[in-house]
């Protein structure tokens, strides 16, 4: 059974960094795309990022709203993925799940973490 | 970047009913576009993808249709259970990209 679990939530002033973890297990995970999605209160969903796999250099992809402040990253050893947050904004704030790509596709999703940045 | 547009945004509807969700994008996109399903609380669950395939264990109440740059979701026969918020995703494109949401509540 696939098993997707985010941590590192919490909650941080505007300016401050944050560094979220998601575990894998279930699947081959060094050969998988992985997402990260978040979900503001009461919003709809908003793709923040892509890491490939190394087949494909580990390379990433970023949304506009978090492209050189946000940066991820993954171990495959450890099944891990990460999302190191800085220069975090109040409009931020948000659930962020990670997700396992198959194909094109967000097969696979975490139950997610909630980050909070307020003062 | 695709701008994906959904309609209606709310809708309304009674158990055993038939409805559509449309979504638009704002150039064409092949097949390339997937339905999600979110409950609240929940994270959101594949429903549909490349417009039209059925993800394994969904539903066949489930059916998505088109190509190009509109797309629709229908569920035929609702049950209490269907009663959630529903996003299409582009996934050919980056940045990847959803729409709204439609939230489909109970009448």
């Amino acid at each position: 059974e696939v098993q997707l679990v985010e941590s590192g939530g919490a909650l941080v002033q505007p300016g401050g960094s944050l560094r979220l973890s998601c575990a894998a297990s279930g699947f081959t995970f060094s050969d998988q795309y992985m997402d990260w999605v978040r979900q503001a209160p009461g919003k709809g969903l908003e793709w923040v990022g892509r890491i490939r796999n190394k087949h494909d250099s580990y390379t990433t992809e970023y949304a506009a709203s978090v492209k050189d402040r946000f940066t991820i990253s993954r171990d495959d050893s450890e099944k891990s993925l990460y999302l190191q947050m800085n220069s975090l904004k109040t409009e931020d704030t948000a659930v962020y799940y990670c997700a396992r790509v198959w194909s094109r596709w967000n097969v696979n999703w975490g139950r997610g973490t909630l980050v909070t940045v307020s003062s | 970047d695709i701008q994906l547009t959904q309609s209606p945004s709310f809708l309304s509807a009674s158990v055993g009913d038939r409805v559509t969700i449309t979504c638009r994008a704002s150039q064409g996109i092949s097949n390339s576009l997937a339905w999600y399903q979110q409950k609240p609380g929940e994270a959101p669950n594949l429903l549909i993808y490349a417009a039209s395939t059925l993800q394994s264990g969904v539903p066949a109440r489930f059916s998505g249709g088109g190509s190009g740059a509109e797309f629709t979701l229908t569920i035929s026969g609702l049950l209490p259970e269907d009663f959630a918020t529903y996003y299409c995703q582009e996934g050919n494109i980056y940045p990847v990209t959803f729409g709204q949401g439609t939230r489909l509540e109970i009448k």
